[in-house]
């Protein structure tokens, strides 16, 4: 099925450990991007990217890297994971215009749930 | 005060009741999104709207931008309906699209 895939669903870390959280689209969109939830706190944006090669930071991109070398895939790299870091993730993926089209719009990834002990 | 503001914050119905949730925004948006979270789950997007009203089901949304305003509706609501309803917009010429999130309404059914 199109969409956007994430995995893994579930994931325990130990602080300090690294790992990889997995997004990919099939839909051929421009627009890719991760955002963390957090009860009290909504959504808020980690990175986000344009296109391929392009990526830009968020409101809250510290202990986070990305990369964007295909426009199918955009994985989120903890590089040393904090408790602080314990959430639910979310990538998402939209076309460049937000148009009426049939086509555009948002999708979201049915999330990544982190724990970091 | 908050980009996006979303009210009420909760919000219990009995089963066929209609219910009414409200966002304003205070940003010129190229769009406004209603997306809905069931308890431990994902998020799906039910709506993108730039002008007008879209029906889908038993769910309607409107927007009058003049008022920046949006009004998502749901008829002959059902136990299923239980969810966390938010109102996301993204403002004008931002980049990569980014959305402005509301807190979120949570709707609780009865049967």
């Amino acid at each position: 099925n199109a969409g956007v895939t994430q995995t893994p669903k579930f994931q325990v870390l130990k602080t300090g450990q690294s790992m990889t959280l997995q997004c990919a689209q099939d839909m051929n969109h421009e627009y890719m991007s991760w955002y963390r939830q957090d009860p009290g706190m909504g959504l808020r944006l980690i990175h986000y990217s344009v296109g391929a090669g392009i990526t830009d930071q968020g409101e809250v991109p510290n202990g986070y890297n990305v990369s964007r070398s295909t426009t199918e895939d955009f994985p989120l790299r903890l590089l040393s994971a904090a408790p602080s870091q314990t959430s639910v993730y979310f990538c998402a993926s939209s076309t460049r215009t937000l148009g009426q089209g049939a086509s555009d719009g948002y999708t979201f990834g049915s999330g990544t749930r982190l724990t970091v002990v | 005060k908050n980009e996006v503001e979303q009210s009420p914050q909760n919000l219990t119905a009995q089963e066929g009741e209609f219910i009414t949730i409200n966002c304003s925004y205070s940003v010129g948006i190229s769009a406004l999104h209603w997306l809905q979270q069931h308890p431990g789950g994902g998020i799906v997007s039910l709506f993108m709207l730039s002008s007008g009203k879209k029906k889908h089901g038993r769910l309607i949304a409107t927007i009058n931008i003049q008022e920046k305003h949006s009004s998502l509706h749901i008829t002959a609501s059902h136990p299923r309906d239980s969810a966390v309803y938010i109102c996301a917009v993204s403002p004008w010429k931002a980049a990569g699209n980014k959305l402005t999130f509301g807190g979120g309404t949570r709707v609780l059914v009865k049967p």
